[in-house]
């Protein structure tokens, strides 16, 4: 089966404080993305990336940013916590690397992160 | 991205009724249209997709529309059960990614 590993289920950090998440996959795939999910909101993108050290803005990449040092390694950077970044956050990942086609999304447990 | 829109956005039924949730997407080059159920406490999880090329598919209890010339697409649940209990969402392609819908919650009463 393939699995998606969220390192931390549940974080509490301070305003202004630099936060990792990251992400790590064992099937090899080469898309990867970061999803946040709001009540109400549903499921927005964040960042992906379709290889290593290649990254692409989703729709509301303000206040983050990535790294994919390795393949199956996705880090989500917040460089300075904002209260409204308070959020569940859901890293995926797909096989297919190339075309419009993206194919079956697995995710992550999600990451909740409270910003106090 | 562009929209996909989902409806509703809660849906309560008796166990054994249907249960059915629409999206619509604007984006014309989505080509791929997967619905994920969402049960608490997990990431989202693939139940059923559809592409482009395929006007209906079905697995069992569950069953996926797609009508590419109004762009929707609907998720039809029959003989619902409890276990059926969870958060829906819908998503079209959009380039590498996919766009999601708010999401559907459902509640199968006994």
């Amino acid at each position: 089966d393939v699995k998606v590993t969220q390192s931390s289920r549940y974080l509490v950090k301070r305003t202004g404080e630099k936060v990792f998440l990251e992400c790590v996959q064992d099937m090899d795939h080469e898309n990867m993305f970061w999803y946040r999910q709001d009540p109400g909101l549903g499921l927005r993108l964040i960042y992906f990336s379709y290889d290593v050290k290649m990254k692409e803005k989703g729709d509301i990449p303000e206040g983050y940013s990535v790294s994919r040092e390795k393949k199956e390694r996705f880090s989500l950077i917040l460089e300075s916590a904002s209260t409204n970044q308070t959020s569940m956050y859901l890293c995926a990942s797909s096989l297919i690397g190339a075309g419009t086609n993206t194919g079956e999304l697995f995710f992550g447990e999600g990451s909740r992160l409270t910003v106090l | 991205g562009e929209n996909v829109e989902q409806h509703p956005s809660t849906l309560s039924v008796q166990e054994g009724d249907s249960a059915v949730i629409k999206c619509t997407y604007s984006d014309s080059a989505s080509n791929y249209f997967p619905w994920y159920k969402q049960e608490l406490g997990k990431g989202p999880q693939l139940i059923i997709d559809i592409r482009s090329n395929v006007g209906e598919k079905k697995d069992q209890r569950i069953a996926v529309t797609l009508n590419k010339t109004a762009k929707h697409f609907s998720l039809h649940i029959t003989e619902t059960q409890p276990e059926d209990s969870a958060v829906y969402f819908c998503a079209a392609t959009y380039g590498y990614a996919l766009n999601f819908g708010k999401g559907t919650s459902l509640l199968v009463t006994p």
